[in-house]
């Protein structure tokens, strides 16, 4: 069983390049989520999503997109990437209801220069 | 936003002896309260995910309570051995669907 499975884990990009980080998972979960970690900031919510068809922003939106197509998938595109956007994201899923805890996956080490 | 203070940022721990951290935050709105272990280069995994005032919840050498009505959860580690040294992140749910984790406690073991 696979779990959360992101791709790139590393990736460097050109200050004004857009990509977009893979997610996806296999346990059927409604809910799932993007954070990015930096130094002395703990674990920041981008953008979350709790089906196919509905996203929503998190603490720090700006400069990503998202969208959920799938139950499965949840990409993150950075349309044109900055310094700032230097970081580690994970991806989470997790059932709906409240009383479920997340999974993350392994984590992509983005730098911009 | 919601805000989810966690202390002591960091806290050293001499081995065999037992330890307690806190997680706050707004008691309105509340839907669970989620307790994750996050060692150095891996992914955080759940220790607890907690949704009634009062409950209680134990892992081994580890448990966990919360208080809702004031807003604070209280994570306590007995008899701290090497393999305990990780960050330990506490995260609110609301009913908005939010998930917010606080900067984590990094507890340090000494031999």
């Amino acid at each position: 069983n696979a779990g959360v499975t992101q791709t790139p884990k590393f990736q460097v990009l050109k200050t004004g390049q857009s990509m977009t980080l893979q997610c996806a998972q296999d346990m059927n979960h409604e809910y799932m989520s993007w954070y990015r970690q930096d130094p002395g900031m703990g674990l920041r919510l981008i953008h979350y999503s709790v089906g196919a068809g509905i996203t929503d922003q998190g603490e720090v939106p700006n400069g990503y997109n998202v969208s959920r197509s799938t139950t499965e998938d949840f990409p993150l595109r950075l349309l044109s990437a900055a310094p700032s956007q230097t970081s580690v994201y994970f991806c989470a899923s997790s059932y709906r209801e409240g009383n479920t805890e997340a999974f993350f996956g392994q984590g992509t080490r983005l730098t911009v220069v | 936003i919601l805000n989810v203070e966690q202390s002591p940022q960091s806290l050293h721990v001499q081995e065999g002896d037992s330890t307690n951290f806190t997680c706050s935050f707004p008691s309105s709105n509340f839907y669970a309260l989620h307790w994750y272990r996050w060692e150095t280069a891996k992914s955080p995994e759940a220790l607890f995910v907690m949704t009634l005032n009062g409950d209680e919840k134990k892992k081994g050498r580890i448990s966990a309570t919360l208080n809702t009505k004031e807003g604070y959860s209280y994570l306590y580690i007995k008899g701290s051995q090497p393999e305990d040294s990780a960050t330990y992140l506490c995260a609110l749910r609301n009913r908005d669907d939010k998930i917010i984790f606080g900067k984590g406690t990094r507890l340090h073991i000494l031999p």
